[in-house]
């Protein structure tokens, strides 16, 4: 079957501009998340969607980032007046129920570069 | 350990050779230790997830140990081949962290021909 999918693979944008990057997730998977990686830095966790519960936000950086789940199936992650250090690879993991033994599920990832 | 550690962050090994390196994550309240391979312009695999004290995976050339109570895991890769070329990211999931998966920066192993 499908993987996740996340798109676009590269977005180049100008400083203040608004993007929104999307995550379809594997059919049927209701735990989804959103992490980036900066150059030189590690997987970092922004948001994590389980099911119908609220999502945890804890990790985004700002009050620019946002992001939505809509059906339990597509996200989509909005940052808005980006900034130079936005510039990162955004990438999207599923999991079939979020269950501590499961392995994630990871898209192919969003080049964002900021100018 | 409040955060997941990962060491060495860069390694060279020639072809044909093993190696290991490792990840040390908070030991209270552990839920679970993932493994991820990540080649360039791939996305992410798992490796291993492994949850036991004293836990060991194998996959073909590589396998992966856990030791819960003091908060490490090995990873080891015998004889390694070209394609092992990768960055090897660990990640740790904890109770007081409400169960979220958080990563470590990983190991950028080079595998010289």
């Amino acid at each position: 079957g499908a993987g996740v999918s996340q798109s676009p693979s590269n977005k180049v944008t100008e400083k203040g501009k608004d993007v929104e990057l999307r995550c379809d997730p594997i059919s049927g998977h209701t735990a989804l998340y959103w992490y980036r990686q900066s150059l030189g830095q590690g997987l970092e966790f922004l948001i994590y969607f389980q099911g119908n519960s609220a999502p945890d936000k804890s990790g985004l950086p700002s009050d620019r980032f946002s992001a939505e789940r809509t059906g339990g199936s597509v996200s989509t992650l909005t940052i808005q007046r980006t900034q130079q250090e936005d510039s990162a690879v955004y990438l999207c993991a599923s999991s079939p129920t979020g269950q501590i033994y499961e392995k994630l599920f990871f898209g192919s990832g969003t080049q964002l570069s900021v100018l | 350990i409040l955060n997941v550690e990962q060491s060495p962050q860069s390694l060279h090994v020639q072809e044909g050779d093993s190696t290991n390196f490792t990840c040390s994550f908070p030991s209270s309240n552990f839920y679970a230790l993932h493994w991820y391979r990540w080649e360039t312009a791939k996305s992410p695999e798992a490796l291993f997830v492994m949850t036991l004290n004293g836990d060991e995976k194998k996959k073909g050339r590589i396998s992966a140990t856990l030791n819960t109570k003091e908060g490490y895991s090995y990873l080891y890769i015998k004889g390694s081949q070209p394609e092992d070329s990768a960055t090897y990211l660990c990640a740790s999931q904890v109770l007081n962290r409400d169960d979220k998966i958080i990563f470590g920066k990983g190991t950028r192993l080079h595998i010289l021909p």
